[in-house]
């Protein structure tokens, strides 16, 4: 039944070392997006893809990137976590400017 | 800039209580507004979309309303169990374009 599935749910980096995060969905939705969420703050919108159009938030780092290879797959790549960066990493997915569903999201810790 | 603001932080209420909690933006201009729960350490579960034309919509014991002339969203809850704790947000959307604004939420606690 999972929809969004987010992997790993829980990863561990060192400092400077590139991670990859995962989501894909059932849904076939043309949107997706990533957020991060840092302790007790909300959610904040760090890209998405309409369709295969990529779209950056203005205050995005350029740390992060993200890759959708197809549909049902999208990627998000931290190319050097920094302790700041450590945070719940949330996949969501929509149809066009429909509801949003999330995923479980992916707990990132940098030691 | 829009900025989404919710008030209480966080509210504990005992069991069976009618409840109310809130949600101001700043800007009236917006395209829809999204209700969502997290559990701790959990993804968003979705509750309600209002659309910026709709005044309302419910959800069995869930009801939302918008009044965007005055910058404000509404989500009622009827009879809170315990199981209704966790933090709600609130998100609008300014322009269609999918880019959420979410609020801080308000942590809810229903206490049996």
């Amino acid at each position: 039944d999972a929809m969004v599935i987010q992997n790993p749910r829980y990863q561990v980096t060192q400092f400077g070392k590139p991670v990859t995060l995962s989501c894909s969905q059932t849904l076939n939705h043309n949107v997706m997006y990533w957020y991060q969420q840092k302790s007790s703050q909300a959610p904040k919108l760090l890209f998405h893809y309409y369709d295969k159009d990529f779209n950056n938030e203005a205050d995005t780092p350029d740390n992060f990137q993200s890759r959708r290879p197809n549909t049902s797959f999208c990627f998000l790549d931290i190319r050097s976590p920094g302790l700041g960066d450590a945070a719940m990493y949330l996949c969501a997915t929509s149809r066009f400017t429909d509801t949003q569903y999330f995923g479980p999201g992916t707990r990132l810790t940098v030691l | 800039k829009q900025e989404v603001t919710q008030i209480p932080a966080a509210l504990s209420v005992p069991e069976g209580e009618n409840l109310v909690l809130n949600c101001s933006f700043t800007d009236s201009a917006i395209y829809n507004l999204q209700w969502f729960r997290q559990d701790p350490g959990k993804g968003l579960t979705s509750l309600l979309l209002i659309q910026s034309s709709q005044r309302e919509q419910t959800s069995g014991r869930l009801n939302a309303s918008l009044d965007k002339s005055s910058g404000r969203s509404t989500l009622y809850i009827a009879a809170s169990q315990p199981g209704d704790s966790a933090t709600y947000l609130c998100a609008v959307d300014p322009r269609g374009a999918q880019k959420l604004v979410f609020g801080q939420g308000t942590r809810l606690t229903i206490n049996p």
